[in-house]
């Protein structure tokens, strides 16, 4: 168990609606990163938070949006849905948030669009 | 540019084999860190190994070893006496470079290596 907690497991919802996902970091890590998985991207990096503050941006769309709460949660908004957002949405979480810091992981939610 | 390339897309072996997994990156960083991660079927994404590039020594840890040429940048993974229980998709990542923004621990990923045991 890497203690990042990540909710809710599996999504289905329709082209055109908005969700959130949360997100629980590990006791004590201060930095929390997005990632989305697709079959034809591979694993690519959405956007990182440390500290309640934006630290740094991937790949991700004017649709979907973040933020870091003052407990250190976050939560990824994703709107005006397509059938290509469809993919499994990690989170995870690090001390320091910094080059050396590895990233654990929690284990995903997987969206479905119809 | 920053890239990982895992050249094998699927490994098969049958149990008690030894398997390598490649994994070949790019960068104009002078330090910079690569890590694997495990996603066994089940979905989540398991941290293996973090070396930081002015150590190049090999690690081992049980049945897992790490070979690490900056000469040839490869941070190549062996599994030693594969078991079923092996069978997952491993990634080989980097860490983004140092730039004009803040210091951060954002990775990037190869695309990823299916690797199936067979009893």
């Amino acid at each position: 168990d890497s203690g990042v907690t990540q909710t809710p497991k599996h999504l289905i919802t329709a082209t055109g609606q908005r969700v959130t996902l949360r997100c629980s970091p590990r006791s004590g890590d201060l930095s929390v990163y997005w990632y989305q998985q697709s079959l034809d991207q591979g694993l690519q990096f959405l956007i990182q938070y440390y500290n309640g503050e934006e630290r740094a941006k991937g790949n991700i769309l004017e649709r979907f949006s973040a933020q870091q709460f003052p407990d250190l949660h976050s939560e990824l908004n994703l709107s005006s849905l397509e059938l290509g957002d469809s993919a499994l949405y990690f989170c995870a979480s690090s001390a320091e948030g910094q080059r050396n810091s590895p990233l654990h992981f929690g284990n995903g939610t997987r969206l479905t669009v119809t | 540019a920053q890239k990982v390339t895992q050249a094998q897309t699927e490994i098969s072996v049958v149990e008690k084999e030894d398997v390598t997994l490649d994994c070949v990156y790019e960068t104009r960083d002078t330090t910079y860190y690569l890590f694997w991660y495990k996603q066994p079927p089940s979905g989540e994404l398991v941290f293996l190994i973090r070396r930081n590039s002015f150590d190049e020594q090999n690690e081992i840890s049980g049945r897992y070893s790490w070979n690490f040429q900056k000469s040839t940048s490869s941070f190549n993974f062996t599994i030693t006496a594969s078991q079923v229980v092996d069978s997952a998709v491993y990634f080989c990542a980097l860490s983004a470079p140092l730039g004009l923004s803040s210091n951060t621990g954002k990775l990037i990923f190869g695309q990823g290596t299916t690797l199936q045991v067979k009893p």
